[in-house]
């Protein structure tokens, strides 16, 4: 199956500091990824949709300037945290979507952050 | 009314039980739909995907998908104590970019 890798799994961060997550698609071209926000306890929630060379889709709801995304290459997207608070300590997770217009998305293990 | 409705559990079994989970849309128009598996603290595992009505059988895993009743299941047989984790369904989106509607996912805990 297709492979996503995200990395870091784990980060710690003093408040007020940014922390960037990649996301890169191993064996597959991502024409599309997507970054999502899980609580515990609670089902994935789309923070946005990223499509290579492009803006990212923000839902409504998500601060942009927070949440950075650049989707630069095909298999290859960040999601930079600006200024993290400790309410931003959640479970980061990031898919991507084969091209072709194929409709599974594969995850990656996904990034805890903690905010100090 | 959600799009996707999911029982979150949990669910306790035995093991070697059958399990069935299921869940309910709401729009008609969905064509495709996926089970995934997730662990604590890990990102979502695809499982299966099925498009339209019928059966879909992988090993222990069966998916099912009635589109009369708006109403999709995951089969386990001979269930494991491995698959104890959170399963969730899921289904694209009409649209574009073809984001996909996950269920609240259930709970499942298989006992030895």
């Amino acid at each position: 199956g297709a492979v996503v890798s995200q990395h870091p799994s784990w980060v710690i961060c003093k408040s007020g500091t940014s922390v960037k997550i990649e996301c890169r698609s191993l064996d597959f071209q991502a024409t599309t990824m997507f970054w999502y926000r899980q609580f515990p306890k609670q089902s994935l929630m789309l923070m946005a949709t990223s499509n290579e060379g492009s803006k990212a889709t923000y839902e409504q709801g998500v601060e942009k300037d927070k949440f950075l995304i650049n989707h630069a290459s095909l298999t290859l997207s960040t999601l930079t945290v600006t200024s993290a608070h400790p309410e931003d300590s959640s479970f980061y997770i990031c898919s991507a979507r084969e091209g072709g217009g194929g409709n599974i998305q594969y995850f990656g293990a996904g990034t805890r952050l903690s905010v100090l | 009314q959600k799009e996707v409705e999911q029982d979150p559990g949990p669910l306790s079994v035995p093991e070697g039980a059958i399990v069935s989970l299921n869940c309910t849309y709401s729009n008609s128009a969905f064509q495709y739909f996926m089970w995934y598996r997730q662990y604590s603290r890990k990102g979502p595992e695809l499982l299966m995907y099925t498009y339209s009505s019928g059966n879909k059988e992988d090993g222990r895993f069966t998916a099912q998908v009635d589109k009369s009743s708006k109403y999709i299941s995951l089969f386990i047989r001979d269930s494991q104590p491995s698959d104890s984790a959170t399963y969730l369904c899921a289904t694209p989106n009409s649209g574009g970019y073809q984001k996909v509607t996950f269920g609240i996912g259930t709970k499942l805990q298989v006992i030895p």
